[in-house]
């Protein structure tokens, strides 16, 4: 089955310390996201990645890193989470030949 | 810069009646394309249909379809005969013309409520 995996879907943490939210999807699609998405702001995207070892700044970056050093994985890191890095985070992934994305299960994160 | 906007925070329908969801937006490329997702209170993010720019039909996907009026950049879903299962968040998006990938810009969102 097609699918775009998130872990953990559930994370309950204190400011300062580091975490990481894997994602990973099947399809073999070159280009993935990560969102953000707050009560009345919708979603925002925070990283892209357009294939291995190339990634780039979205809209909100601060406070975030990832890498793509594999072409399925697309982690998402907080070095020193804050409480305002509180929010459900999707993972997204696309093929370059389709114009569907395709969202993971979404990790509701809350920062203490 | 793009902008989806969703004027509508909260609409409220009656089952089997048909019900808009609006959307606007903004972009001065010629070359985009429109989505619209579902997120129910489960909270995954559900594809329903796709309008490209340069399609000239309207979308349609089963009780989905897309209302899409260039001129006026719009992009308004309409779910005919709702059901209580379409009780959900409704997000219109579009994808940045300017970032070949997953880059999506999305409106804040409209709460579907379908009473029986």
């Amino acid at each position: 089955e097609a699918q775009v995996t998130q872990n953990p879907r559930y994370l309950i943490t204190v400011t300062g310390k580091k975490l990481t939210v894997t994602c990973s999807q099947n399809m073999n699609h070159e280009y993935m996201s990560w969102y953000r998405q707050d009560p009345g702001l919708g979603l925002r995207q925070i990283y892209y990645s357009m294939n291995v070892e190339v990634t780039d700044k979205g809209d909100v970056p601060e406070g975030y890193k990832v890498s793509r050093k594999e072409k399925r994985n697309f982690p998402l890191i907080l070095e020193s989470p804050s409480p305002n890095q509180t929010s459900l985070y999707f993972c997204a992934s696309q093929s370059h030949r389709s114009t569907e994305a395709f969202f993971g299960q979404g990790t509701r994160l809350t920062v203490v | 810069a793009q902008k989806i906007t969703q004027t509508q925070p909260g609409m409220f329908v009656q089952e089997k009646e048909a019900v808009t969801l609006d959307c606007t937006y903004d972009t001065s490329d010629q070359s985009y394309g429109l989505f619209w997702y579902k997120q129910p209170s489960s909270g995954e993010m559900i594809f329903l249909i796709y309008q490209g720019s340069y399609d000239e039909q309207n979308a349609t996907e089963g009780r989905y379809s897309l209302n899409f009026q260039k001129a006026r950049k719009s992009a308004n879903l309409v779910i005919s005969a709702s059901q209580l299962g379409d009780s959900a968040m409704y997000f219109c998006a579009m994808r940045d013309p300017n970032q070949a990938g997953t880059a999506l810009i999305f409106g804040k969102g409209t709460t579907l409520s379908v009473s029986s």
